[in-house]
C-alpha cells in the first residue's frame, strides 16, 4: 500500500497562473480532504469529499476547486494563483474510525 | 463556531525532561485524536480517545481524555530528540457532522 500520494512535491508559480495538485489513495477510503498549512500554523480545511461525485467546501475554499470522479483521486485546482496561496498543501483520506492519513505534502510558492 | 484551544504553543525542554500539551473544548466531544508532525513532514495519526476518563499509553507517551469529554492531554516522559515536532489534537464534537476540528498545535523543542 502506497497510502496517500501527492504530486508535485514542490512547485513555484507566478501570480495568475493555474495548476492542479494531484492526490491519490489506495486504501479505498470514501472521505478525502485538502488542507493548507501556513508556516508555524495549524491545518485549515479547503475542500472535502465524502465519496465519488460529492464535494463540499471547508473553512478556506476561495480560489480553489476540486472534483472527485473516482474513489482514488482527489485533485485540487488553483484557478489563478496569488501570493496568499503560498503554503504547504496536504491531502488526506479518512479511515473507518475517522483517523486521517496524510500525504507528504506539496510545497507551493507563488511569486 | 466550535473552537479548540491547544496549549502551550511552544515548549522548550532539556532532553530527558517531560513534556505535556493540553487540548480544551468548550463543548462535549465525541472523540479526540492526536497527531505528530515532524519538522518538514506531514501529520501522522498517533491515537484516538473515545471514552470518558480514558487513558492510553504508547511507550513514553500517555494520552488522557477528561471525565467530561471536553479536554485531553498528551504527556511524554523523558523526552528524546526523536520526539521533536508539533503535536496536534483534532476533535469531533458530539452531534456534529464528524468533521475534525484541529487545534493549533504545540511545538516541542529540545534545548541544545
Amino acid at each position: 500500500n502506497a497510502g496517500v500520494t501527492q504530486t508535485p512535491k514542490f512547485q513555484v508559480l507566478k501570480t495568475g497562473q493555474s495548476m492542479t495538485l494531484q492526490c491519490a489513495q489506495d486504501m479505498n477510503h470514501e472521505y478525502m480532504s485538502w488542507y493548507r498549512q501556513d508556516p508555524g500554523m495549524g491545518l485549515r480545511l479547503i475542500h472535502y469529499s465524502v465519496g465519488a461525485g460529492i464535494t463540499d467546501q471547508g473553512e478556506v475554499p476561495n480560489g480553489y476547486n476540486v472534483s472527485r470522479s473516482t474513489t482514488e483521486d482527489f485533485p485540487l485546482r488553483l484557478l489563478s494563483a496569488a501570493p496568499s496561496q503560498t503554503s504547504v498543501y496536504f491531502c488526506a483520506s479518512r479511515g473507518l474510525s475517522y483517523e486521517q492519513y496524510f500525504g507528504p505534502g506539496t510545497r507551493l510558492t507563488v511569486t | 463556531g466550535q473552537q479548540v484551544m491547544q496549549i502551550p504553543q511552544y515548549q522548550h525542554v532539556q532532553e530527558g525532561e517531560d513534556f505535556t500539551t493540553y487540548c480544551n473544548s468548550s463543548t462535549t466531544l465525541s472523540n479526540i485524536q492526536w497527531y505528530k508532525q515532524r519538522p518538514g513532514g506531514h501529520p501522522v495519526f498517533l491515537i484516538q480517545l473515545v471514552k470518558s476518563g480514558e487513558v492510553k499509553k504508547q511507550k513514553r507517551l500517555t494520552f488522557q481524555f477528561g471525565e467530561a469529554k471536553k479536554n485531553s492531554s498528551l504527556h511524554i516522559t523523558a523526552t528524546q530528540t526523536t520526539d521533536v515536532g508539533t503535536y496536534f489534537c483534532a476533535v469531533i464534537p458530539m452531534d456534529s457532522n464528524y468533521q475534525l476540528i484541529w487545534g493549533a498545535g504545540t511545538k516541542l523543542i529540545i534545548k541544545p
